[in-house]
Formats: C-alpha cells, sequence, structure tokens
C-alpha cells in the first residue's frame, strides 16, 4: 500500500498570502496518477488538481500542482477567503488508492 | 449535469448489515468507473472500493475486503454498497464518486451517513 503523508498538518496564513502544501509518497506514483481535493466542512471533497499538474474544470489557476514520483507539491499563489479550507492529496494509480490524513490552510 | 445522490444511510448495530445506493445522472453511466470513498467523524477521506465501467472487475480497501460489497446496475445508473458485518469504526458518511476526469475523482455526492452502535 503506498502511504502518502501531508505537511504541515496545519497552515496559517492571511488572506493574499501563498500557500505550499507538500504530498510525500512511500513510493513512486505510477504515472502521475496524483490528485488534490479541497474540503469545506459539511460539504463533499471537490477535485483541484489531477495527473499532479492539471487544473479540473473550473479552478481557478492560482491553484497549480507540481512533482512526480514521490514528492508532489499544492500551491495557492494568494489565498482567497474561500480557500480557507482542508487539502487531501490521493494516489489513484496503484489500488488501493490512498489519501494523505488532510492539511488544513486556517486563517492567521 | 452531473448528479451522484447516496441513499440508505442509517443507524445500525454492529454484525449488522446496509444497502446504500447511489443514484446517478447527467451523464453515460455505463462507461465509468466508480468509488466508494468514506469519511469518519472529524477525520480524513478513505478509500473503500470501486468496480469497473462493466462491473466485471472490484476493488477494495483491507478493511472492508470481505464485509462489503460493490455492484452496479447500469441500466438503473445505480451504485451499491453492501455492507455486511459492520462494526463500530465503520461509522461514516460515505461519498460515491466517478472516476473520470484524468481518472481522478472528479464528481462526488452529498454523501449519506451510517452509524453503527449498540
Amino acid at each position: 500500500e503506498i502511504v502518502l503523508t501531508q505537511s504541515p498538518a496545519t497552515l496559517s496564513l492571511s488572506p493574499g498570502e501563498r500557500a505550499t502544501l507538500s504530498c510525500r509518497a512511500s513510493q513512486s506514483v505510477s504515472s502521475s496518477y496524483l490528485a488534490w481535493y479541497q474540503q469545506k466542512p459539511g460539504q463533499a471533497p471537490r477535485l483541484l488538481i489531477y495527473g499532479a499538474s492539471s487544473r479540473a474544470t473550473g479552478i481557478p489557476d492560482r491553484f497549480s500542482g507540481s512533482g512526480s514520483g514521490t514528492d508532489f507539491t499544492l500551491t495557492i499563489s494568494r489565498l482567497e477567503s474561500e480557500d480557507f479550507a482542508v487539502y487531501y492529496c490521493q494516489q489513484y494509480g496503484t489500488s488501493p488508492f490512498t489519501f494523505g490524513p488532510g492539511a488544513k490552510v486556517d486563517i492567521k | 449535469q452531473v448528479q451522484l445522490v447516496e441513499s440508505g444511510g442509517g443507524v445500525v448495530q454492529p454484525g449488522g448489515s446496509l444497502r446504500l445506493s447511489c443514484a446517478a445522472s447527467g451523464f453515460t453511466f455505463s462507461i465509468y468507473d466508480m468509488h466508494w470513498v468514506r469519511q469518519a467523524p472529524g477525520k480524513g477521506l478513505e478509500w473503500v472500493a470501486l468496480i469497473r465501467y462493466d462491473g466485471n472487475n472490484k476493488y477494495y480497501a483491507d478493511s472492508v475486503k470481505g464485509r462489503f460489497t460493490i455492484s452496479r446496475d447500469n441500466s438503473k445508473s445505480t451504485l451499491f454498497l453492501q455492507m455486511n458485518s459492520l462494526r463500530v469504526e465503520d461509522t461514516a458518511v460515505y461519498y460515491c464518486a466517478r472516476k473520470g476526469l484524468g481518472a481522478a475523482s472528479d464528481y462526488w455526492g452529498q454523501g449519506t451517513l451510517v452509524t453503527v452502535s449498540s
């Protein structure tokens, strides 16, 4: 099983600042099948990034993903109020299709 | 527009059974693989199961293997999760999700809550 580790667990930032979230895999993620999701309280997750770096439909370009192999990054270039949420990475190349533990971006 | 609507959640005693449904609309259900993902209260996301578009291949998390069965009825655009031998630790919101854009989960339902308690 591929174990995903996210860091930091919590990121406290102000609107307008840059957020950088890390996702590290215990083994190489095949074909960069790495996704990022955003989840707000009481809501279902929303797909942000797939294939490590492709933005999903309707996702603003302040969200970007990068990385390959075992190290991946989600960057939010300038935080807006609606971006304060929990972010999960997921590898979907190898069953079981594991999620990271999540990273919370909250308002400083 | 794409819609996924889960139903069938509720309160069940340990050792009991429950069958969840996910009604799909707004897309050609029969050509998409589908997932179940769960989230225990206050916890992170846990992938549960995947079924291929034609129902011929199924994959499970170790935590549910042998107890849960994923299935689908393409004629009714509906996904199912049969949950047997339920445990307290199966308490969670259960989401169905479509394996779509770039093979990631691009659409999710709103979830249905399963509570296993005596």
